[in-house]
């Protein structure tokens, strides 16, 4: 199994302030891979999928990168609604996996 | 809008086992895929498996190889996650998540999650 690996594992950040989350593959994924938010007691919403194409309604104040191994997702402009479990996940090969989340708290 | 809703909360006995389903409403036409993720307490996401009704293929995760079952009813737009043998390390919200089934694959939409509880 691809094993997913997400850096930091929880982080605190200020109203406005710019953040960026990496994920990093066990193997070469090519791009897929996508970013999930989980807010407390709710389902993950799509944020970003193929490493970089933004979902359909989500602020572009979100952006994600890289291939291969190495990810990244940028938050800038965080609203305190940005208080959540950041998740990646890689569908190049089944079983799908996700990373152990990041969580994301906003002072 | 695409909207997956799952039914109620279980608590069962160790050993017993568990059916979840998920009903699709709005947009259904039937190239999706339904898969299956659970969440324990305070943990991150696993998956568990995919169907894809259109074609009838349905695949699984290696670790939950032996113990789900998944099913579609494509009359009803509705897919099914049944779970064996459950012991407490069972114990999670299990969602229902649309993927599209092409590639890449990514899950657009997600239902509101069934808690499963299987006391020690």
């Amino acid at each position: 199994d691809i094993q997913m690996t997400q850096s930091p594992s929880s982080l605190s950040v200020s109203v406005g302030d710019r953040v960026t989350i990496t994920c990093r593959a066990s193997e070469i994924i090519g791009t897929y891979l996508n970013w999930y938010r989980q807010q407390p007691g709710k389902a993950p919403e799509l944020l970003i999928y193929t490493a970089s194409t933004l979902q359909s309604g989500v602020p572009s104040t979100f952006s994600g990168s890289g291939s291969g191994t190495d990810f990244t997702l940028t938050i800038s402009g965080l609203l305190p609604q940005d208080s959540a479990i950041y998740f990646c996940q890689q569908t190049y090969s089944s079983p799908y996996t996700f990373g152990q989340g990041t969580k994301l708290e906003i002072k | 809008q695409v909207q997956l809703v799952q039914s109620g909360a279980e608590v069962k006995k160790p050993g017993s086992s568990v059916k979840v389903s998920c009903k699709a409403s709005g947009d259904t036409s039937n190239t999706y895929a339904i898969n299956w993720v659970r969440q324990a307490p305070g943990q991150g996401l696993e998956w568990m498996g995919r169907i894809m009704p259109f074609v009838d293929i349905v695949i699984y995760a290696q670790k939950f190889q032996d113990r789900v079952t998944i099913t579609a009813d494509k009359s009803s737009n509705s897919a099914y996650m049944e779970l064996s043998s459950l012991n407490s390390a069972d114990t999670a919200v299990y969602y229902c998540a649309r993927g599209v089934a092409g590639d890449p694959d990514y899950f657009d939409y997600w239902g509101q999650g069934t808690v499963v509880t299987v006391p020690p």
